[in-house]
């Protein structure tokens, strides 16, 4: 059965301390990885697509790694805006829909 | 341009009733994807609609049906209501079915 396994659940950083969440999965035929941002009680905002080991993607503060098993949200120097819930999904096989994790909810004091 | 939208933004049913979510696309995309969400986990699939045709499906009741339009815009229905319905409802838009998914803001559904 295809899944998804993110840690950890909560991640607490202080400003500027930099940091990384992990996203494993086990799929038949990925098609590709996915990193959404969700503050609460809206809908999952589009980050990074990862399609092969190897490939990484930076956008501002983040950068996303993706392995044969695992892929990584690095953090560097975040800021209280950074603060939200990260999903990772996947694309699988035929199958155009997206597994998602449970997410990692992220808090960044100042 | 305009993202994804959804409407309402917020419903309360009481159990047993029907209910009729909306979503309009990205203009431009083709296929329209519907999410369960509840509190503390990752949005669950339900319906996958490409080009008016159903895609794929994931594990729910046959209460949930859903269709899309010649404009591509959607409508998930719930019948029957259960207090286990109550979720954020998500629809995400995608330029082809295997791209990546574009969300709206969901709709927030309450059954009492």
């Amino acid at each position: 059965e295809d899944q998804v396994t993110q840690s950890p659940e909560a991640l607490r950083l202080q400003e500027g301390e930099s940091s990384s969440l992990n996203c494993s999965y086990t799929v038949s035929g990925l098609r590709g990885l996915f990193w959404y941002r969700q503050d609460p009680g809206k809908g999952p905002e589009f980050l990074f697509t990862l399609y092969s080991a190897g490939e990484e993607k930076e956008k501002e503060r983040l950068k996303a790694t993706l392995t044969k098993k695992e892929s990584f949200l690095h953090i560097t120097a975040p800021k209280p805006e950074d603060s939200a819930t990260y999903l990772c999904a996947v694309q699988a096989g035929s199958q155009g829909n997206l597994i998602f994790g449970k997410g990692t909810k992220l808090s960044v004091k100042p | 341009d305009a993202g994804v939208t959804q409407s309402p933004t917020h419903l309360i049913k009481t159990r047993g009733q029907h209910v009729t979510l909306r979503c309009s696309p990205i203009s431009g995309h083709k296929s329209v994807s519907w999410y369960q969400q509840v509190l503390g986990q990752g949005p669950q699939f339900i319906f996958q609609y490409y080009e008016k045709e159903e895609r794929g499906r994931g594990n729910f009741p046959d209460r949930f049906s859903a269709r899309q339009f010649p404009n591509y815009s959607s409508e998930l229905n719930v019948n029957a209501l259960l207090l286990g319905d109550s979720a954020l409802y998500l629809c995400a838009s995608s330029l082809y079915s295997m791209n990546e998914q574009f969300f709206g803001p969901g709709t927030r559904l309450t059954v009492l």
